[in-house]
């Protein structure tokens, strides 16, 4: 069975602070993982990686993918109160099957 | 890049009714769209995968007598709560895959709509 883990479930810092956020997954023909933010709608795209090893940068958003040992991080330097979201990670099955984890729930504190 | 759009954005209806909810792909063509729901505080769960122009593609669990997926078109995709219950509210979010480019940019990805919220009362 697919399974997605990520963690923390919750975390709240302060508006300056590092985050890194944790996505571990057993998944049947994986292909890639992606990244999604949530606040209150639908999710937005952040990253989607394929390769091991290679880091993805938005601004102040970075992203690597371990396929060998079957996990993501996700950092968010310089946090601001904007950053509060649900971040959730989403391995895809064969071509296009996502599953989604539990996500992350971040606040940052001003 | 690509936009998805649902309607209604929220419903509210009574027990035993059933419910419409419209998913269009807005600047693209979409051969596979998605369904998914969302419990409070819960992550996204994948009901069914919507083909156009074929059956969908319902998760273990999902009753596909209940959620009604028709795909008519490479734009549009509707689900369908049928004689709904208080247990059947959530948000509901599509998301159409895009594979190709936009402005010069290249996506191969899921875009997902605004959702949908469902209250049954």
């Amino acid at each position: 069975e697919d399974k997605v883990v990520q963690s923390p479930l919750s975390l709240v810092v302060h508006e300056g602070d590092t985050v890194t956020l944790n996505c571990s997954y057993e998944v049947t023909n994986f292909r890639s993982l992606l990244w999604y933010k949530q606040e209150k709608k639908a999710p937005t795209f952040l990253f989607m990686l394929t390769s091991s090893g290679i880091e993805k940068k938005s601004g102040r958003l970075s992203s690597i993918l371990d396929k060998k040992e079957l996990f993501s991080i996700l950092n968010i330097t310089a946090t601001q109160t904007g950053d509060s979201a649900v971040y959730l990670c989403a391995p895809t099955s064969g071509t296009y099957k996502y599953i989604f984890g539990t996500g992350t729930r971040l606040k940052v504190l001003a | 890049g690509a936009v998805v759009s649902q309607h209604p954005s929220w419903v509210i209806c009574k027990s035993g009714t059933s419910v419409k909810i419209e998913c269009r792909s807005l600047d693209f063509q979409a051969t596979t769209m998605f369904w998914y729901r969302q419990f409070p505080k819960q992550s996204l769960m994948l009901m069914a995968t919507s083909n156009e122009g074929s059956k969908a593609t319902y998760e273990q669990g999902v009753e596909k007598d209940k959620f009604l997926i028709n795909h008519a078109s490479l734009t549009l995709s509707t689900l369908t709560v049928t004689s709904a219950h208080p247990e059947d509210s959530s948000f509901y979010i599509c998301s159409a895959r895009f594979s190709g480019s936009i402005h010069k940019r290249s996506y191969n990805e899921q875009f997902f709509g605004p959702g949908t919220r469902l209250t049954v009362l």
